[in-house]
């Protein structure tokens, strides 16, 4: 899986959007874009996939570049319980489902 | 709720002893993961089990073990504890393929293992 890098931490206020940034320079070809959440004391969360351009659900947009070198978590509007960490992971179709490699992630704290 | 379950929730225990942590997956998912969450090392990869074959495995000592039964529920073993394997202990599932959704995988709410 390529290697991420992703700011240590982010501060916010409640009804501001909120983007967090993920390098992935070495991304493969085969490689899809995963954002995971994780509350304190609980089990990670999938939040959104992508491969190119831009993907929207119900909780957040991800934004991935013609390069694909980087992408862009995009919570909207957040509120304090969007304070979590949140991972960026990089990883390929094809062959066995692997293991997930979480680096440290992205802490948000969300102040009202 | 992921639909994964583990117990115990906390399990406090004595150095040298041996534990035994439970994870059922969500109906249908043949894969089941399991994970150490502790504050200096970050959420690691442990090992991973499909249909009851260990299909991929990660940074596991040798005094850990898993398996996983015909009714696709696992079991990490963990013998001659020491204090640094307290942390959280998670376990995750995965549906089988096809799925339109790579490296999605629902985590369980973990075990709290504490090492006296």
């Amino acid at each position: 899986l390529a290697k991420t890098t992703q700011p240590i931490s982010m501060d916010s206020y409640e009804g501001q959007e909120v983007n967090i940034t993920c390098s992935h320079n070495n991304i493969a070809t085969n490689d899809y874009i995963t954002w995971y959440q994780q509350f304190p004391s609980q089990g990670p969360r999938f939040i959104i996939q992508g491969y190119k351009t831009k993907v929207t659900n119900e909780v957040a947009s991800l934004f991935i570049p013609a390069d694909r070198k980087s992408s862009t978590l995009s919570l909207p509007r957040v509120s304090l319980s969007d304070t979590a960490v949140y991972y960026c992971l990089v990883g390929g179709f094809g062959g066995s489902q692997g293991n997930l490699i979480f680096g440290k992630g992205t802490k948000l704290s969300v102040k009202p | 709720d992921s639909g994964v379950t583990q117990t115990p929730k906390h399990l406090i225990t004595a150095t040298g002893q041996r534990v035994t942590l439970r994870c059922s997956p969500r109906s249908g998912d043949l894969s089941v993961y399991w994970y150490q969450q502790s504050l200096d090392q970050g959420l690691q990869f442990l090992i991973q089990y499909y249909n009851g074959e260990e299909r991929a495995k990660g940074n596991i000592l040798e005094r850990f073990s898993a398996q996983q039964f015909p009714d696709l529920h696992s079991e990490l073993n963990l013998s001659s504890l020491e204090l640094g394997d307290s942390a959280l202990y998670f376990c995750a599932s995965s549906a089988p393929p096809p799925r339109l959704v790579y490296n999605e995988q629902f985590f369980g709410p973990g075990t709290r293992l504490t090492v006296l």
